[in-house]
């Protein structure tokens, strides 16, 4: 089964700053895709970006990006010129190309952000 | 209008009652999904559907069951509900196509006392 583990619970940034939330999962396949969703005090759950494993080029969403390692199993997200809005958890997952399609999540990295 | 949407936003309930949660979506997608989340787990699948006929466990199952009344609603039941079921609980939706993205809905905060 695959594993997607996001090793700091808590990061913060200065507004307008630059910060990179870590991630990185564990799986056999070669075919797949990967996401990060952001989660605001609202509760609500927003795709912030995704990256298709077989594609080399990076994904990039405005001031998101990744940085997307597949040999390394490493999946990091770039959030440049932090805005307060930016604050949340955000939330790592993994989806099979086969597999029903069905998401696994990291534990989530809660983002302060100060002014 | 928001496209999944989720009823009750927040319920309060004591162990053993008989809960539903409803979720419906006007995005026209052939797939729901139920989750739920803990603190420090992320989410995790409880049940999903490819449509109305098809319905499948998760990887959280015991304890809920689940009804696809419609290809736009998927509602979660606790026959009995108990403590450890306290959770935000979050259904999402997917077109069905390879590349597809899931969208959530806004999430049903439930409390089992």
């Amino acid at each position: 089964a695959q594993t997607v583990t996001q090793s700091q619970p808590e990061m913060s940034v200065q507004e307008a700053e630059t910060v990179t939330l870590s991630c990185t999962y564990d799986t056999s396949e070669s075919d797949y895709y990967l996401f990060w969703y952001k989660q605001p005090p609202s509760r609500q759950m927003i795709l912030v970006i995704r990256q298709e494993a077989y594609k080399q080029q990076n994904a990039t969403e405005n001031r998101f990006s990744v940085n997307f390692q597949k040999a390394a199993k490493s999946f990091s997200l770039k959030i440049s010129d932090s805005q307060l809005g930016d604050a949340a958890m955000y939330f790592c997952a993994y989806r099979s190309h086969n597999a029903g399609n069905m998401l696994t999540f990291g534990g989530g990295t809660r983002l302060m952000v100060k002014p | 209008d928001a496209d999944v949407t989720q009823t009750p936003r927040n319920r309060i309930t004591k162990t053993g009652k008989r809960i539903m949660l409803e979720c419906s979506q006007t995005k026209g997608h052939d797939r729901m999904y139920w989750y739920r989340q803990d603190p420090g787990l992320g989410l995790r699948l409880i049940y999903y559907s490819f449509d109305v006929k098809d319905i499948n466990k998760g990887e959280i199952s015991d304890g809920y069951s689940v009804s696809r009344q419609a290809q736009a609603k998927f509602s979660l039941s606790l026959e009995s509900a108990i403590p450890n079921q306290t959770a935000l609980y979050f259904c999402a939706t997917s077109e069905g196509s390879s590349e597809e993205t899931q969208y959530f809905g806004p999430g049903t905060r439930l409390l089992v006392l």
